[in-house]
């Protein structure tokens, strides 16, 4: 099993320029979430997905868009990369039901100059 | 609402000497509680979690922690640390009972283990 996997594991993007993060998972886990990381913020979720066809917002969506078409991918969207949006971005995955151990990714660490 | 407190953000400690690591929380309704860790450029992976039951539990690593709901603490203890166990811990909550398994995560505290 190859778990979470993310893609790419490092992007320098142009601020205006759009990308999309990768994120596949092969546990047939329901739920799947984004979270960004940054010094002394700890991670904080960006959208989540409690299944195919429903999303929904975190803490901090603004600038992020997410969409479920299917159990295994959950991609994330920049949609006009902005300084800000510098950070190191975590999926991850879980049984949708609370207290199950979520999985996560290795991480994507993008840096918009 | 719910949120998690880590008041340290660094824990420097020699080799073989104990460590404990703060958490609190704030929450309306009752959690679920986990502690992570985050080795040096990778993601995080479960240490130990509480659901329900005995207020003391263990997990990988030696790792344990103690949940304590009148304090509403969670706070991890390891009684001999090890150079390995260097890494940035997280403290998180989720919902009791919830929809969703959605995580709140403290700010995380950097354990630096020194020779």
């Amino acid at each position: 099993n190859a778990g979470v996997t993310q893609t790419p594991k490092f992007q320098v993007l142009k601020t205006g320029q759009s990308m999309t993060l990768q994120c596949a998972q092969d546990m047939n886990h329901e739920y799947m979430s984004w979270y960004r990381q940054d010094p002394g913020m700890g991670l904080r979720l960006i959208h989540y997905s409690v299944g195919a066809g429903i999303t929904d917002q975190g803490e901090v969506p603004n600038g992020y868009n997410v969409s479920r078409s299917t159990t295994e991918d959950f991609p994330l969207r920049l949609l006009s990369a902005a300084p800000s949006q510098t950070s190191v971005y975590f999926c991850a995955s879980s049984s949708w039901e609370g207290g199950t151990e979520a999985f996560f990714g290795q991480g994507t660490r993008l840096t918009v100059v | 609402a719910q949120s998690v407190t880590q008041l340290d953000s660094q824990v420097p400690v020699f080799e073989e000497a104990p460590v404990e690591l703060r958490c609190n929380y704030s929450s309306s309704v009752s959690v679920y509680l986990f502690w992570y860790v985050q080795y040096p450029n990778q993601g995080l992976q479960l240490l130990l979690k509480y659901l329900s039951g005995s207020t003391l539990v263990k997990g990988i690593n030696g790792f344990e922690a103690e949940f304590n709901k009148s304090q509403t603490s969670f706070h991890l203890r390891k009684p001999s640390v090890h150079i390995s166990d260097t890494a940035e811990y997280f403290c998180a909550v989720s919902d009791l009972g919830g929809a969703t398994n959605k995580l709140i995560f403290g700010t995380g505290t950097l354990l630096a283990v020194q020779p």
